[in-house]
């Protein structure tokens, strides 16, 4: 089973809407860390959770922890064609370092 | 600043040929990543390294795959005899490996095609 799961996996809103992305994990999350990535490049880092409640904003981009969920969620708030891409949430699972495990991503796409 | 650079960028192969992508991690990143990302599959762990410790290869999915790190720096990941099902992008990822982060910097990755 995957041990990350992200909802939904594609979204398509109009331009000027808010969204909001999941990512809920079944196991303990040392870190939780949001990836933008675009056709063909790599992952764009954008923000990292560590602490339960915590909240991180980045321009209209808002990520939150809910470490007894073992959940984040990724809000966009005013969306814009420019936001338009596939987001990835990775976690250490297996403690604060080595690799990350990454959900599939969500697809978002921006209508103008 | 430069970032993780990754060679070749598009990679075309014959089924039974080897292959080796190479990754250029950034100049003072302790800790390098092999990734995998294909259709349905999402992102995978392939290995890391860490260091001068022993590297963690427990994504490997098979023994054709491989992957060293020179010196600390450049890591070339190899697959041998290919196979169809390889296809996918190669992505490395670097990290400075500081305390309490583990924020990964990506290549832009490979794409490999088996054919």
């Amino acid at each position: 089973s995957q041990e990350l799961e992200q909802s939904p996996q594609s979204l398509i809103v109009q331009e000027g809407k808010n969204l909001t992305i999941n990512c809920t994990s079944s196991k303990t999350l040392y870190g939780l860390y949001w990836y933008k990535q675009k056709y063909g490049e790599g992952l764009i880092f954008l923000m990292m959770l560590q602490k339960g409640g915590e909240e991180k904003s980045h321009e209209k981009i808002t990520a939150k922890l809910d470490e007894k969920k073992q959940q984040s969620s990724l809000h966009i708030t005013a969306s814009q064609p420019s936001h338009a891409g596939i987001y990835l949430c990775g976690a250490a699972l297996g403690g604060s370092q080595g690799n990350l495990i990454f959900g599939k991503g969500t697809k978002l796409s921006v209508k103008p | 600043g430069a970032g993780v650079s990754q060679s070749p960028s598009n990679k075309v192969t014959e089924k039974g040929k080897d292959v080796e992508l190479r990754c250029d991690p950034i100049s003072g990143h302790t800790a390098l990543y092999w990734y995998r990302q294909s259709l349905g599959q999402g992102l995978e762990f392939l290995i890391y390294f860490q260091g001068n410790s022993a590297p963690d290869k427990s994504g490997l999915p098979s023994d054709r795959f491989s992957a060293e790190r020179t010196g600390g720096s450049v890591s070339t990941l190899t697959i041998q005899r290919t196979q169809q099902e390889d296809s996918a992008v190669y992505l490395c990822a670097s990290s400075p490996w500081t305390s309490g982060s583990n924020e990964q910097f990506f290549g832009p990755g490979t794409r490999l095609t088996v054919l």
